[in-house]
């Protein structure tokens, strides 16, 4: 399977500890983002990488998170200090640079469902 | 319009019947336009990339048109099966997301 892969595919957390996921783009797309969709909204754009430099960083994401891709091919999203608020599906896409950011086609990974009791 | 809208919030049809849903959005720096459609379980799925006024794409039983200067989006669907039933999002990617529309297929 050459699609976008995450792990794990759900996370149940007490309140207070750090959990990190994995995203495993498609290889050869250069493009990595990071989305956060609770019920009944739309997924809501966290932060991207081109290759490894995190270009784009949604003022919603706390210093609570934080995301890194060090060489340019997987990603992982950390959160420090878990809160309720924090229970969502993290979903992960990726998209091959074609010069316009906005056209690009984004490939979606299956999501971590997180829990925080 | 600020955010990308979509109505309505959920659809119930008949098998056979034929659907269309919308998709609003800011007309003014538009470059393009995405239908997803996400289904249970499963990843969010590209249906489209519409870039141009009047642009109409279509696939299969679904289809859909821009008007980029009054801002809005349609995507029919001719005689829904229900494998249809799916959540479809319209995006101005990658940043914003509409809510979707969550549709649902009686056999």
């Amino acid at each position: 399977d050459t699609g976008v892969s995450q792990d794990p595919r759900h996370k149940i957390t007490k309140r207070g500890q750090n959990v990190t996921f994995r995203c495993d783009p498609i290889s050869e797309h250069n493009r990595l983002y990071w989305y956060r969709q609770t019920l009944g909204q739309g997924p809501e754009f966290l932060t991207y990488f081109q290759n490894e430099a995190q270009l784009e960083k949604s003022r919603l994401l706390s210093d609570r998170f934080s995301a890194e891709r060090p060489k340019g091919s997987f990603s992982t999203l950390e959160i420090q200090r878990t809160e309720q608020g924090d229970s969502a599906m993290y979903l992960c896409a990726s998209s091959l640079d074609g010069g316009r950011i906005t056209n690009e086609k984004l490939f979606f990974g299956s999501g971590t469902q997180l829990s925080v009791l | 319009i600020l955010n990308v809208e979509q109505s309505p919030q959920s659809l119930h049809v008949q098998e056979g019947d034929s659907t269309n849903f919308t998709c609003s959005f800011p007309s003014s720096n538009f470059y393009a336009l995405h239908w997803y459609r996400w289904e249970t379980a499963k990843s969010p799925e590209a249906l489209f990339v519409m870039t141009l006024n009047g642009d109409e794409k279509k696939k299969g039983r679904i289809s859909a048109t821009l008007n980029t200067k009054e801002g809005y989006s349609y995507l029919y669907i001719k005689g829904s099966q229900p494998e249809d039933s799916a959540t479809y999002l319209c995006a101005l990617p990658p940043m914003r997301f509409g809510a979707g529309t969550r549709l649902t297929v009686k056999p």
